[in-house]
């Protein structure tokens, strides 16, 4: 089991409907990162939580340190969302660094 | 701030050959990382240096792959008689000690590999 599940893997939706990924985790972490990826590699970092409750925009990141369980939501979507999202967590050891990754959802928003 | 660069953006080799790529990070950011994602899937860490301290290695890195920061400024990743597998895209990003933006990591575009 991957330290870090996303679903759904992929997402199809019609323009203006409202998005949800979730992401659970299985490791102590000392943060959650929410991630854009679009075609052709580029990465984009949307979101960095630890706690709570985070928004941007049309984006909101919830985050349940207790469940291990975190959700990105989209408002008012737009062909322009579509991208891969990725959940990554940083883990809970003092000084650790690196990111473990899901392996990320693929979202279309039709017009 | 140009952001996180990386040379070259594809690159095409035959099996056993060496290949190298290069990461600028955002300058002053003195973490760099180094991932790999293969199709279709999230990416995963290679090895991580604080300034030109190599800090973390994944067991992902053989002993085919060898990462450098000299300097702690720009970084090196080299696979050396590289094989099919290692087709991939190899991901850089930096991150600053402190600030506003103390801990994200900022990714460069990557270098994609393939190996005929």
């Amino acid at each position: 089991k991957n330290e870090v599940e996303q679903s759904p893997q992929n997402l199809t939706a019609q323009e203006g409907e409202f998005i949800t990924i979730n992401c659970s985790y299985s490791v102590g972490i000392s943060a959650l990162h929410w991630l854009q990826q679009h075609p052709g590699g580029g990465i984009v970092s949307l979101f960095m939580l630890s706690s709570g409750k985070k928004k941007h925009g049309r984006l909101i990141a919830t985050i349940n340190i207790q469940e291990k369980h975190s959700s990105l939501h989209i408002t008012a979507s737009h062909p322009r969302d579509s991208a891969v999202y990725i959940c990554a967590v940083r883990g809970g050891i003092q000084g650790a660094q690196k990111l473990v990754f899901g392996q990320g959802t693929r979202l279309t928003i039709n017009p | 701030d140009t952001g996180v660069s990386q040379d070259p953006r594809h690159k095409i080799t035959k099996r056993g050959q060496n290949v190298t790529f290069r990461c600028d990070p955002i300058s002053e950011h003195n973490r760099l990382y180094w991932y790999r994602q293969t199709l279709g899937q999230g990416p995963e860490f290679l090895t991580y240096f604080q300034n030109e301290a190599q800090l973390e290695k994944s067991r992902l890195l053989s002993d085919r792959f060898s990462a450098e920061r000299p300097k702690g400024s720009f970084s090196t990743l080299e696979i050396q008689r590289t094989e099919q597998g290692d087709s991939a895209m190899y991901l850089c990003a930096s991150s600053p000690n402190s600030g506003a933006t103390y801990n994200e990591q900022f990714f460069g575009p990557g270098t994609r590999l393939t190996v005929l």
